[in-house]
């Protein structure tokens, strides 16, 4: 299996910050990773698919980068509604295993 | 509009066998490029990947768990079965089935998910 290390598991931002999210994939694996948010109780949301693709609908402060073994998620000005939980997915291989979740607390 | 939704036991007893459905709607696992999947969340912990079933038949399962998992369709009710034998309270989790495109993989549309717990 390909195993995907996100960092950090949890985070204090306040609203108005800039928060980057990492992933790192045990093997290289070109543009097939996605990033979802989840809120508790509430299944996931997919926000980027393809490393750097927005889903629709989903804001633009959201942003996804990286190819080969590192990614990131920037959230560009943080909101209230964007506290929760972020788990990133390879799809490059089966299984398509998550990270681990960064929370994303308020501070 | 896509949307999916699990159905099946709240309450199984250890060593028994797990059967769940998901119904949906909004597309046809007859058409190419279509694909629906089961991931799992135990309470409290991340997202684990099951199995996926794409329109062609091509059905991909964990390899950790490929030996108690099984994936069926009903094309003609528009329903997917997951069949998970040998339950252990290990596999207490939230059962999430989900829409996957083929080419990405991504997980665009989830149903609501379904609480198992294994205990006797």
């Amino acid at each position: 299996d390909i195993q995907m290390t996100q960092s950090p598991s949890s985070l204090s931002a306040s609203v108005g910050d800039r928060v980057t999210i990492t992933c790192r994939t045990s093997q290289s694996i070109s543009n097939f990773v996605n990033w979802y948010q989840q809120k508790p109780g509430i299944a996931p949301k997919l926000l980027i698919y393809a490393a750097s693709s927005l889903q629709s609908g989903v804001p633009s402060r959201f942003s996804g980068s990286g190819s080969g073994t590192d990614f990131t998620l920037t959230i560009t000005s943080l909101q209230p509604e964007d506290f929760a939980t972020y788990y990133c997915q390879q799809t490059y291989s089966t299984p398509g295993t998550f990270g681990q979740g960064t929370k994303v607390e308020i501070k | 509009q896509i949307t999916l939704k699990e159905s099946g036991p709240t309450l199984v007893k250890p060593t028994q066998t797990l059967t769940l459905t998901c119904t949906f709607s909004g597309f046809s696992l007859s058409t190419s490029g279509e694909g629906v999947g089961w991931i799992r969340q135990p309470p409290g912990k991340a997202l684990e990947w099951l199995a996926l079933l794409y329109w062609n038949d091509d059905k991909r399962y964990s390899p950790s768990l490929k030996s108690r998992l099984t994936i069926t369709e009903d094309t003609s009710k528009n329903q997917m079965v997951l069949t998970m034998t040998n339950m252990d309270p290990v596999d207490t989790a939230t059962y999430y089935c989900a829409h996957s495109l083929y080419g990405s993989g991504k997980i665009d549309y989830w149903g609501q998910g379904t609480l198992v717990t294994v205990s006797s």
